[in-house]
């Protein structure tokens, strides 16, 4: 275990849907991280916050919209989705987002989407 | 931005070979090389890091080497098991700076290890 875990492990979801996902860390780091990791593709990073403040959001359309209430917790709330969104949903948290030696990210199990 | 190239994209071997996996990573400024590995079923788990101001690091039998002149850095795993068997990913950044944690990845190599 890597001190994330992500809630639902699995989710379908019909195109009109809205449905959120949710990630809980248990290691006192202070940022986190959406990845979206696809078949035949690397990683893409999401959404970053520091410290509950979004920080970083790599182009990502508007049907996803991330929230951070506090350090611990991330969500990803999603709606009016397609099909191409299906993927699997990796959250991660590291230290800090800067700093050498704190960046180091540490990654939730995903949530394994299908978009029908 | 950072683009990260990773080789092969699978890679066969018996058990107790070794194994290599390549990448090469295109900001000089990158200095921090973190190495993944992802069961099925499990998000990606580090199994080892690297920093730019250091050439090797080893970890019983994963050691991972870099070259910053030519900006490539390798993953070795020696005496591999059938446990190794996974998916490898290989990442880049610019720690310190503000690249705000912007990890970037290469494209993952599919391990099998064949008892």
């Amino acid at each position: 275990e890597t001190g994330v875990t992500q809630t639902p492990r699995h989710l379908v979801m019909g195109m009109t849907n809205k449905k959120s996902l949710k990630c809980e860390q248990h290691l006192g780091h202070n940022a986190m991280y959406w990845y979206k990791q696809s078949a035949k593709k690397p990683l893409e990073l999401m959404f970053v916050y520091s410290l509950e403040e979004r920080v970083e959001n790599n182009s990502v359309p508007s049907r996803f919209s991330p929230e951070c209430p506090n350090s611990s917790h991330l969500f990803l709330h999603l709606h009016t989705l397609q099909p191409e969104d299906s993927a699997l949903y990796l959250c991660a948290s590291s230290q800090d987002t800067a700093g050498w030696g704190q960046e180091t990210q540490y990654f939730g199990p995903g949530t394994r989407l299908l978009v029908l | 931005g950072e683009n990260v190239e990773q080789h092969p994209s699978t890679l066969s071997v018996q058990e107790g070979d070794s194994a290599v996996i390549k990448c090469t990573y295109s900001d000089s400024a990158s200095n921090y090389f973190p190495w993944y590995k992802q069961e099925l079923g499990k998000g990606p788990q580090l199994i080892i890091d690297i920093r730019s101001n250091v050439g090797e690091k080893k970890d019983q039998r994963i050691a991972v080497t870099l070259n910053k002149t030519a900006k490539h850095f390798s993953l070795h795993i020696t005496e591999t098991q059938p446990e190794d068997s996974a998916v490898y990913f290989c990442a880049a950044t610019r720690a310190g700076g503000t690249s705000y944690g912007k990890l970037t990845f290469g494209q993952g190599t599919i391990l099998t290890v064949h008892p």
